[in-house]
Order: C-alpha cells, then structure tokens, then sequence
C-alpha cells in the first residue's frame, strides 16, 4: 500500500522568508509525486511533479521541490514567501503503473503574515 | 482551454434522498477521477473511470456509484444518503489510464453536498 505522511497541519511564516512545506511517502516502486494547492471554496491546483531525473523540481509560482529517496521525502520550498501563498498545500503519490491511484496526504495549511 | 467543470456547485438534501453530481472533463483527457474532501478527513479517492470503464475504486459502500458517457463526461450517484455524506466532492480529469502515471491530475472546484 502507498501512503503520503505531511507532519505538519499547519507552517507559519512571515513574507519574503522561505517557506518549507514537508512530505513523506511509502510506495513499493519507484514513485511519482505531486504538489498541488487548494484556495478557499476551489479545487485543487498543480503545481510540480517528480518523475525521474533531475531530484530539484522546478514548478508554477517560484515553488520548487526537492526529491530525496533515501529519506523517502518530496519537500515543497519557496525562496521568498508571498501573502497570497497562504493555501492549503496537498502533497500526493502514486506508483507508476496504469491503474495505480493518487493517495494524498492530509494537507498542510500554510499561513504567510504580513 | 476550458477546465474541468462541476454541477451543481451546491446541493442541499435530505437524509434518505439520492444526489447525482456531474462532471465534464477538459476536451481530450478520458479519465476522470471522483474524491470526496470531508473535514478533516483530507482526500479520499472514491471513482476512477476511463474510456468509459471503471479502473479502480476506493474504500466507499456500495451507495457511492456512478458511470461515464461516451463524451466522457460522469456523474457520481450517492443513494439513501447518511449526514456524513456532507463533503465537497471534486472531480478530476487526466488522459488516458494508459498514460496517466505521470500526467497530473486537473481538478474542478467541486460541488459542496450538505446534508441535513
């Protein structure tokens, strides 16, 4: 079974200092993750992926992440924090097989003050 | 390019009562994926159908179903509904099964089932 752990409910952080987002998984196989962000009353949205390669993962906004598989971990990082990053941040994986699922993890709630 | 789209964006009914949520996929993707977001509970994956097929399904009762048509739109159907049952419930859509690995999922903005 795959499972997504993110320890934390809830990361403070004050504009313009970087902001980590952790996340943890169990796969058996080689996994791929995903980040996305969820916005009051709205879906989720994509933000980036790792599915082999390069373990520093550019994607949308300025965010980035970094795969690690010897601590099976798939952090989200921002250089510089805005306001408007406040979110709920959802951390997923899946195996790589056609019908596998995406498991998600419980989401972190990130809060950016001014 | 128009995204995935939901209807009813609100739905209130009664324990008992039967709900029929729909769901249109972005043109091209004929996966589409049903989750139901409880508080706090996180995601749960309840239905996944492409190419008119359902692939997989999650740890829901038997009440939870739903189809796909052949323009690869679905409905999710929830019979003799509990108040538990009052989440949002969000679709999403990818290609095909067959290469959806490692293509992201693309979400709609869900509709908010409330029971009472």
């Amino acid at each position: 079974a795959q499972s997504v752990a993110q320890p934390e409910d809830q990361v403070n952080v004050a504009e313009g200092n970087p902001l980590t987002v952790k996340c943890t998984y169990s796969v058996s196989g080689n996994p791929y993750l995903f980040w996305y962000v969820q916005y009051p009353n709205r879906g989720l949205q994509f933000l980036l992926k790792y599915i082999t390669g390069d373990n520093l993962v550019k994607g949308s906004y300025g965010f980035e992440a970094e795969f690690n598989k010897s601590q099976t971990s798939f952090h989200l990082k921002k250089p510089s924090a805005l306001v408007s990053d406040s979110a709920l941040y959802f951390c997923a994986v899946r195996v790589g097989s056609g019908y596998s699922t995406l498991t998600f993890g419980k989401g972190t709630m990130l809060l950016v003050s001014p | 390019e128009a995204g995935v789209t939901q209807s009813p964006t609100h739905l209130i009914k009664t324990r008992g009562q039967q709900a029929t949520l729909r769901c249109s996929p972005i043109s091209g993707h004929t996966s589409v994926y049903w989750y139901q977001q409880a508080l706090g509970l996180g995601l749960q994956f309840l239905l996944w159908y492409d190419e008119g097929e359902e692939r997989n399904r999650g740890n829901f009762p038997p009440r939870f179903s739903g189809r796909q048509f052949p323009n690869y739109s679905s409905e999710l159907n929830v019979n003799a509904l509990e108040l538990e049952d009052s989440a949002l419930y969000l679709c999403a859509s990818s290609w095909r099964a067959g290469t959806t690995s490692n293509q992201p999922q693309h979400f709609g903005d869900g509709t908010r089932l409330s029971i009472l």
